[in-house]
């Protein structure tokens, strides 16, 4: 139980062009998510949380009109990274809060060319 | 504020050769600390969730301890296929601002070598 769909797994997109990464509780009905990011051999940095039916919070430093997240849905939360540039490129993880504790999506490597 | 430190950044193991990993922790009131394994190119894989000190828990090869102000992870007799980056992460006690975040250490990567 407690499984969390993410996907695309990996996309190229070309420079000035938006992304959606979806995340999806699977079996679990999920009113927190969060979203990360995570840079080669380096941790997992939070970008932002997710709440159903709300505006998503935002840590320090992450430009929300860049990263517009949506959580129209219990199992539902999307990443929308707008006008990507090369520096965008990452791998971003998505995470559901659940009975169990905090279930991860498989990751979507983005890569901006 | 709130800190997770973990080491050592890298360990390297031949198979068969027990080693334990640390992450060390300070939080204004811990609800709960976990563990999770990530292979390259994954998300985390959910290990050991501890909430107390003196709480224990395993796993085949892998057990977790928690006291006040660190928690252990012991490979016992480790396999090829334990080799991944071991995260520890803490989430303090829950408050208005906190939204039951977690705070991720940076991880030990573990080789194990046959």
């Amino acid at each position: 139980g407690a499984v969390v769909s993410q996907h695309p797994s990996r996309v190229i997109c070309k420079s000035g062009t938006s992304v959606k990464i979806e995340c999806r509780s699977l079996d679990f009905q999920a009113t927190t998510m969060f979203w990360y990011r995570q840079f080669p051999k380096k941790s997992l940095m939070l970008m932002a949380t997710s709440n159903e039916g709300s505006k998503a919070t935002y840590e320090q430093g992450v430009e929300k009109d860049k990263f517009l997240i949506n959580h129209a849905s219990l199992t539902l939360s999307t990443l929308t990274v707008t006008s990507a540039h090369p520096e965008d490129s990452s791998f971003y993880i998505c995470s559901a809060r659940n009975y169990y504790g905090y279930t991860f999506g498989s990751g979507t490597r983005l890569t901006v060319v | 504020e709130d800190q997770v430190t973990q080491s050592p950044e890298a360990l390297r193991l031949q198979e068969g050769e027990s080693s334990s990993l640390n992450c060390s922790y300070t939080v204004s009131g811990l609800r709960g600390l976990f563990w999770y394994r990530q292979d390259p190119g994954k998300g985390p894989e959910f290990l050991f969730t501890l909430y107390s000190a003196g709480e224990e828990k395993e796993k085949e090869r892998l057990k977790a301890t928690l006291t006040k102000k660190e928690s252990f992870l012991h490979i016992t007799a480790p396999k090829p296929e334990d080799s991944a980056t071991y995260l520890c992460a803490v989430q303090p006690r829950m408050t208005t601002d906190s939204w039951g975040k977690l705070q991720f250490g940076a991880g030990t990567q573990v080789v194990v070598t046959p």
